[in-house]
């Protein structure tokens, strides 16, 4: 079956270091791959998405290519910020999916805390 | 726009009991809503698909007795872990589809806060 495999946190950066968190994935055909961002307190919230190989999404500073040759979707930042501090959650939706757009697979979750 | 609420963020209870998390969608009506839960260090799991007005429609190896999911309304579902036992301790999560209109609208998913169940 699909899955995602995101690099295991917490990371600690400090302000304006440069950020990447590893996600790849598993699954047949060509799925749509997304990036979440859950803040202290609050529901997940799409952060970026990219549905076809060598797409790149982009969002608040934040990018991430499709990779279909090493099925990756790494999820990077040139310079982050005390406010980026969350989890961040790789996720996939799968051809077997179909309309079905509820059926996300995700991701182990990885925290960010950065520090002034 | 497009916000869900999910209510208890946190709760606690004895084993054998049961609980009910609540799933609204705030400004939006929402035909589907989904359930998934997270163990510790592990991934988001996809619980069940809840439709309003029918059944919900459970992934396999998922308990249909008991997380009952009930979508009485455009706006509210709910899940109720029945005779809860330690096992049962995760983080729940709700999230439902807002569709925006256009086949990008579909792809739209509001998430709850989550509710982190602690059975003793």
């Amino acid at each position: 079956g699909d899955s995602v495999t995101q690099m295991e946190g917490p990371v600690t950066l400090s302000e304006e270091a440069f950020l990447t968190i590893n996600c790849t994935y598993t699954a047949t055909g060509y799925p749509s791959l997304f990036w979440y961002v859950q803040y202290p307190g609050e529901g997940l919230q799409l952060l970026l998405k990219a549905t076809k190989a060598d797409d790149k999404g982009s969002n608040k500073g934040f990018e991430a290519t499709y990779r279909k040759e090493t099925t990756s979707f790494h999820l990077e930042k040139g310079s982050v910020q005390v406010s980026d501090s969350a989890v961040y959650f790789c996720a996939l939706i799968g051809v077997a999916g179909g309309t079905s757009y509820g059926k996300l697979t995700f991701g182990q979750g990885t925290i960010l805390t950065v520090h002034p | 726009g497009a916000v869900v609420s999910q209510h208890p963020s946190r709760v606690i209870c004895k084993s054998g009991t049961s609980v009910k998390i609540e799933c609204r969608s705030l400004d939006f009506q929402a035909t589907t809503m989904f359930w998934y839960r997270q163990f510790p260090k592990k991934s988001l799991m996809l619980m069940a698909t809840s439709n309003e007005g029918s059944k919900a429609t459970y992934e396999q190896g998922v308990e249909k007795d008991k997380f009952l999911i009930n979508h009485a309304s455009l706006t509210l579902s709910t899940l109720t872990v029945t005779s809860a036992h330690p096992e049962d301790s995760s983080f729940y999560i709700c999230s439902a589809r807002y569709l925006t209109g256009g086949l990008a609208g579909a792809n739209v998913l509001t998430f709850g806060a989550g509710s982190r169940l602690t059975v003793l």
